[in-house]
């Protein structure tokens, strides 16, 4: 139990576009999931923890007008990067809270060219 | 603000060599205590957690760790590795917002 997916695994996109990434609780609900991002040979740095049916939340430094998060419902959250630069490039994590735990997603990594 | 060090940052063993990866945190409050470990293409798994009680924790594949309060320490061991053992380990504490703060993670590589 308690498996978390993301779509897509990995994602190629031209600087400027926006990408979408998408979190999901396959077999359990979570009112709560959390967006992380992981640079090369460093830790996972948390981005904004995200609420079903209601606003994100935001880390200090992370612009929410570039990240944008919506949790539309209990098994899905989504991620987009809109208006993607190469420095956006990272390898980008979900995770989704049960109780006191979080499970985590396989990850997505963005690279934009 | 509150963090978690980790003090190796790689790690080379042969394996059956015994394990001990550090961590400490800078919170004095009550924290949950985690280790993850992330094997080559996969996800983040949950090794074992520290919420109360026990001090030694056991958790998947051998490992366990030990919380010292005093020490503010939440060190991972394990008395023999094996080569599947090679992965990345992060220790991760909550935030008083029950958050979760990750260490830089170890890199651990076994040899066989």
């Amino acid at each position: 139990g308690a498996v978390v997916s993301q779509h897509p695994s990995w994602v190629i996109c031209k600087s400027g576009t926006s990408v979408k990434i998408e979190c999901r609780s396959l077999d359990f609900q979570a009112t709560t999931m959390f967006w992380y991002r992981q640079f090369p040979k460093q830790s996972l740095m948390l981005m904004a923890t995200s609420n079903e049916g209601s606003k994100a939340t935001y880390e200090q430094g992370v612009e929410k007008d570039k990240f944008l998060i919506n949790h539309a419902s209990l098994t899905l959250s989504t991620l987009t990067v809109t208006s993607a630069h190469p420095e956006d490039s990272s390898f980008y994590i979900c995770s989704a809270k049960i109780l006191n735990e979080q499970y985590f997603g396989p990850g997505t990594r963005l690279t934009v060219t | 603000a509150q963090s978690v060090s980790q003090h190796n940052h790689h790690v080379i063993l042969s394996e059956a060599a015994s394990l001990e990866l550090g961590c400490n945190y800078s919170y004095g409050g009550t924290v949950n205590l985690f280790w993850y470990v992330q094997y080559p293409g996969q996800h983040l798994q949950l090794l074992l957690k520290y919420f109360s009680g026990d001090p030694l924790v056991k958790g998947i594949k051998g490992f366990e760790a030990e919380f010292i309060k005093s020490k503010f320490s939440f060190n991972l061991r394990k008395p023999s590795v094996q080569w599947s053992d090679t992965a990345e380990y992060f220790c991760a504490v909550t935030r008083r917002d029950n958050k979760l703060i990750f260490g830089a993670g170890t890199r651990l590589a076994v040899h066989p």
